[in-house]
């Protein structure tokens, strides 16, 4: 049972446009998200997150908007640069104290087209 | 760099034999995860060690096991491999009470 989903295994943006990847969820007991972005041959890098308090959170290019009615949350990335090409991680965790196991949606490869 | 450290970086065995990966945390993290990625997969959990303790378990088979060192570095055993194990084995820490996690590289186990 997969409980995070990312539905578009695929996104090809044109460069100084904006990238929209999106992510659904199915457990209610989730109440924070993160993006990772990875490169082939590395690990994933953090790149932001939102705790389910919020609705919207930004750093820099990179904007996440959580839906909790809808179980949903998107990652903006404006504009896109070269550089962003990679896969998109969508991970979620439950629990107060942190330090919790995170359960991944199975990514989104994003092209920037130059 | 995340400040994780993970080795080998590659590895290739032959079906039947036993593995070990190691993982070094971030200085001060007490945390420890262990992940798998199949091809064109998502990571999947494997299990969590918590200032050596084992604090949370996910799809680990019963083949698979790991420990945390005083040290606070962990590893992670792998037996009677199988060619259905060949993967990326992700190790990651978090810093006490947060829930972002540092990725190491990751070990790439070939199983033929």
């Amino acid at each position: 049972d997969q409980q995070v989903k990312q539905n578009s295994p695929s996104l090809s943006v044109q460069e100084g446009r904006i990238s929209i990847l999106n992510c659904d969820y199915t457990n209610s007991m989730f109440d924070y998200f993160l993006w990772y972005k990875k490169y082939p041959a590395e690990g994933p890098t953090f790149l932001i997150s939102i705790s389910s308090i919020k609705d919207k959170n930004e750093d820099g290019r990179f904007t996440v908007f959580l839906n909790k009615s809808a179980k949903h949350l998107s990652l903006h990335i404006v504009p896109s640069q070269p550089g962003d090409s990679a896969v998109y991680f969508c991970a979620a965790s439950s629990g107060v104290f942190g330090n919790e196991k995170l359960t991944f949606g199975t990514g989104t490869r994003l092209t920037i087209i130059p | 760099d995340s400040g994780v450290t993970q080795t080998p970086k590659h590895l290739i065995t032959a079906t039947g034999q036993r593995v070990t990966l190691r993982c070094s945390p971030r200085s001060g993290d007490l945390s420890v995860y262990w992940y798998q990625q199949s091809l064109d997969q998502g990571l999947q959990f494997l299990i969590q060690y918590y200032n050596g303790e084992e604090r949370a378990k996910g799809n680990i088979l019963e083949r698979f096991s790991a420990q945390q060192f005083p040290d606070l570095h962990s590893e992670l055993n792998l037996s009677s491999l199988e060619l259905g194990d060949s993967a990326l084995y992700f190790c990651a820490s978090s810093p006490p009470g947060s829930d972002e996690q540092y990725f190491g590289p990751g070990t790439r186990l070939t199983v033929t």
